[in-house]
């Protein structure tokens, strides 16, 4: 089973710098994607950035991107230029690879990490 | 353009009750649909997911059930309810798109089991 690890359940970061969030994954699967969701304190789930397994360059959305060691099972998110608005909680996602009895893909997510932004 | 509504968004319900949590998707048709449930340091565990009506898969076999009497309308539901079942519940729509492969989510319900 496909399972997805968030090891730090808090994380700071001063406004403007720059802040990695951690995530590792551990599958058998060869087609399967990988996102980080940010949560704010509304609970309204957001999609941050994607990645496909099968690319190898690193996705990028304005100040996030992301560091993908796909041999290391690794997709960590950086976060730069750190702003007030990204206080919120991240969580990391993998979605498997075709499920043939339900017809579709699982998605597992990570615990996430709380960031905090200090002014 | 498509929008994922949960009702009723917040709840309160004492151990024993029955439970029934009512998630719609507009603007698209035929949706994958997802029921999550987020508990306190647990993340976002699934619980059912669903291709179209009446095809349900589980993934925590508990004392929850999902049903697909539409297709678009995705349900929740408990005959007795557990103090354990007191957590943040959210359902989620897959989206298809070339380039593409993402959940949207609805605003999400807080259930309160007492």
């Amino acid at each position: 089973a496909q399972t997805v690890t968030q090891s730090q359940p808090e994380m700071s970061v001063q406004e403007a710098e720059t802040v990695t969030l951690s995530c590792t994954y551990d599958t058998s699967e060869s087609d399967y994607y990988l996102f980080w969701y940010k949560q704010p304190p509304s609970r309204q789930m957001i999609l941050v950035i994607r990645q496909e397994a099968y690319k190898q360059q690193n996705a990028t959305e304005n100040r996030f991107s992301v560091n993908f060691q796909k041999a290391a099972k690794s997709f960590s998110l950086k976060i730069s230029d750190s702003q007030l608005g990204d206080a919120a909680m991240y969580f990391c996602a993998y979605r498997s690879a075709w499920v043939r009895r339900s017809g579709t893909y699982k998605y597992i997510f990570g615990t996430g990490t709380r960031l905090k932004v200090l002014a | 353009s498509q929008t994922i509504h949960q009702w009723p968004a917040t709840l309160v319900q004492p151990v024993g009750s029955p439970l029934s949590l009512e998630c719609t998707v507009e603007g698209t048709s035929n949706p994958n649909l997802y029921w999550y449930r987020q508990a306190a340091g647990r993340g976002l565990q699934l619980l059912f997911y669903s291709v179209g009506i009446g095809q349900i898969s589980s993934e925590v076999p508990q004392n929850l059930s999902a049903s697909r009497p539409q297709d678009r309308q995705f349900i929740l539901s408990s005959k007795k309810l557990l103090l354990s079942d007191s957590g943040f519940y959210l359902c989620a729509w897959r989206h298809l798109r070339t380039g593409g492969d993402e959940q949207y989510f609805g605003p999400g319900t807080r259930l309160t089991v007492t």
